[in-house]
């Protein structure tokens, strides 16, 4: 079955560093990934939509310079959270979707737990 | 604006009992319903995929309806096991595989 790898799980580091999240799919192509936030006892919110060789799409209220995303390959997909406060600390999930078959749900990564000092 | 409603919010039952989850979504032009599970601290584990052409879909243990006129979904699942604890999340997809989530419905199954 279908794959997807995200990593780091889990990320604890000091107000004001940038944190780079990654999410690959691992034996398919993924023209799209979507990165999704989750914060405590709230349900996933869609941040943004990365298309591979194009830029990303964001959702409203989401700042695409604070989160920056890089989808280089059909593969691999990335989320970097530049200078992170407190209030970046959340649960990020990516997921994919096959590049060559419509109609097919979307896999999810495990999630990368942010924790922001 | 689409929105998401999982009812109950959370749910405590004995093992063995059947049980349904319900999703009840406000814009009925979906492309798609999804069921997931999602464990403490994890990502998701997809279990149901409907299609909006389709009224029901069966794995198993589980099975998920889909009534787009009225815009609800249910997740059945029959005899329940302490295995099932974990929060059980709707999402209805839109066009571009935009997913809206509900807040999630937590289970938890009693041995």
């Amino acid at each position: 079955g279908a794959v997807v790898s995200q990593h780091p799980s889990r990320v604890i580091c000091k107000s004001g560093t940038s944190v780079k999240i990654e999410c690959r799919s691992l034996d398919f192509q993924a023209t799209t990934m979507f990165w999704y936030r989750q914060f405590p006892k709230q349900s996933l919110m869609l941040m943004a939509t990365s298309n591979e060789g194009s830029k990303a799409t964001y959702e409203q209220g989401v700042e695409k310079d604070k989160f920056l995303i890089n989808h280089a390959s059909l593969t691999l997909s990335t989320l970097t959270v530049t200078s992170a406060h407190p209030e970046d600390s959340s649960f990020y999930i990516c997921s994919a979707r096959r590049s060559e078959v419509s109609n097919q749900p979307q896999h999810f990564g495990d999630g990368t737990r942010l924790s922001i000092l | 604006k689409q929105e998401v409603t999982q009812i109950p919010a959370a749910l405590s039952v004995p093992e063995g009992e059947n049980l349904v989850l319900n999703c009840s979504f406000t814009d009925s032009a979906i492309y798609n319903l999804q069921w997931f599970r999602q464990d403490p601290g994890k990502g998701l584990t997809s279990l149901l995929l409907i299609q909006s052409s389709q009224r029901e879909q069966t794995s198993g243990r589980l099975n998920a309806s889909l009534d787009k006129s009225s815009g609800r979904s249910t997740l059945y699942i029959a005899a329940s096991q302490p295995g099932d604890s974990a929060t059980y999340l709707c999402a209805v997809i839109y066009n571009f595989n935009k997913f809206y989530f509900g807040s999630g419905t937590k289970l938890n199954v009693k041995p």
